[in-house]
């Protein structure tokens, strides 16, 4: 079964600062990967995938992630955080079989002025 | 195009009652999918549908049913709550046919059980 985790409950950056968020992950086979961000009180919303193909992924807000097959890792980036990023950030797995999607615990990231 | 909504969006119970939550989606997915959110767990998946009348267990299904019976609404009850039901619920669609697709969520259902 796929699963995924999320080391840090919380990353704290100062704005204008580079931001990582970790994520590592747990499937057989070749995986997919997911980033999301939840604003307070609302929904998942969907920042960016790897499928296949080049290790680095562009997403939405100026969001990157980095795959690293060999230490089943990817890692949410930005080189210059705003006080608007802050939020609860998801990283999530699904195996080419499954219909579903395996999420982690969360990292709450705040990016003080 | 409202996309995935959900109702309520707040409700609180006793121990004991049932109720029932409504996912209605226009975005024409044949998946949808049933998560609870709880504070350290991430999002854990209850209950999902790969299309209209079907229903298939998740990684935490006790507790909870569901029902399909039209592409757009997918139902979530609880037939006798308890207070460890006491969560945030997310329901989320996906296109069928693209297994790399993304979720779309609502905006969820925030459950107290008394």
């Amino acid at each position: 079964a796929q699963s995924v985790a999320q080391p840090e409950d919380q990353v704290n950056v100062a704005e204008g600062n580079p931001l990582t968020v970790k994520c590592t992950y747990s499937v057989s086979g070749n995986p997919y990967l997911f980033w999301y961000v939840q604003y307070p009180n609302r929904g998942l919303q969907f920042l960016l995938k790897y499928i296949t193909g080049d290790n680095l992924v562009k997403g939405s807000y100026g969001f990157e992630a980095e795959f690293n097959k060999s230490q089943t890792s990817f890692h949410l980036k930005k080189p210059s955080a705003l006080v608007s990023d802050s939020a609860l950030y998801f990283c999530a797995v699904r195996d080419r079989n499954n219909n579903d999607m395996r999420f982690g615990a969360g990292t709450r990231l705040t990016v003080k002025p | 195009n409202a996309g995935v909504t959900q109702t309520p969006k707040f409700r609180v119970l006793k121990t004991g009652q049932s109720m029932t939550l409504l996912c209605a989606q226009d975005m024409n997915h044949e998946y949808m999918y049933w998560y609870r959110q709880d504070p350290g767990m991430g999002l854990r998946l209850i209950h999902y549908s790969v299309g209209e009348g079907t229903t298939a267990k998740g990684e935490v299904p006790d507790g909870y049913n569901v029902s399909r019976l039209k592409k757009q609404n997918f139902l979530l009850g609880l037939e006798s709550a308890a207070p460890s039901q006491t969560s945030v619920y997310f329901c989320a669609t996906r296109q069928a046919g693209r297994v790399t697709g993304e979720l779309f969520f609502g905006e969820g259902s925030r459950l107290t059980v008394l």
